[in-house]
């Protein structure tokens, strides 16, 4: 079954641009059928979904992260990234990534059905 | 913004109790409703898509239901490996979830 992994910096400072990767094993990003997300979760609270993109590097964003977050994709090494400019303490959080199965009626995310197991990003000050 | 409201926040059981979790949306979205189970340090799993659909694997003591603004999941006999927090997550257009529902073993 598929499996995904997420690396990158587990402290950051205030103000700099959060740079995330998650790498996709035992299944294709090319594969159709759908998209590839992430989401995040502040100590002890709920989760948020950030934003999806799709192979062809379609992108859909949470609109009160949006001017903020770039989605990308690298098919080739079947990885997808996250980028969050001007992070601050609110922005400290387990950042999950995610396969996403499309509604293929309506050509939108439906449901999450596999995950990371989460890194923890803190930022400071 | 659709919004879900999730209630309760928590919940304490005992073991083999019928346990009831619902979801309202500010909206109607049909049945684009899904559920979820998240344990400690752990990712969330999928346990319930498009309402009442049960994900592979998961055990039939769960199950899902409603549609429009209304939906509840059930635990039928909660069992302690059942202790979790879960959420549901909409997906009318762009996904949201609901808040939690905390669930602990009385």
């Amino acid at each position: 079954q598929v499996q995904l992994q997420e690396s990158g910096p587990g402290l950051v400072k205030a103000t700099q641009t959060l740079s995330l990767t998650c790498t996709v094993s035992r299944g294709s990003i090319n594969s159709g059928d759908y998209y590839w997300s992430w989401i995040r979760q502040p100590p002890g609270k709920g989760l948020v979904w950030i934003g999806y993109i799709y192979n062809s590097g379609s992108t859909y964003y949470n609109p009160s992260l949006k001017s903020r977050v770039t989605i990308s994709v690298d098919t080739s090494k079947n990885q997808f990234s996250l980028k969050l400019s001007s992070m601050t303490a609110a922005d400290t959080a387990v950042y999950y990534c995610a396969r996403v199965r499309i509604d293929a009626g309506r050509g939108v995310g439906s449901n999450f059905d596999y995950w990371g197991p989460g890194t923890l990003v803190t930022v400071s000050s | 913004d659709i919004q879900m409201t999730q209630s309760p926040s928590s919940l304490s059981a005992s073991v083999g109790d019928r346990v009831t979790i619902t979801c309202q949306a500010s909206q109607d979205i049909r049945n684009y409703l899904n559920w979820y189970q998240q344990k400690p340090g752990k990712a969330p799993k999928l346990l319930i898509y498009d309402a009442s659909n049960l994900e592979t694997g998961v055990p039939s003591r769960f199950s899902g239901s409603g549609s429009g603004t209304d939906f509840s999941f059930t635990i039928s006999s909660l069992q302690p490996e059942d202790i979790a927090t879960y959420y549901c997550q909409e997906y009318d257009y762009l996904p949201t979830f609901g808040q939690g529902t905390r669930l602990e073993i009385k």
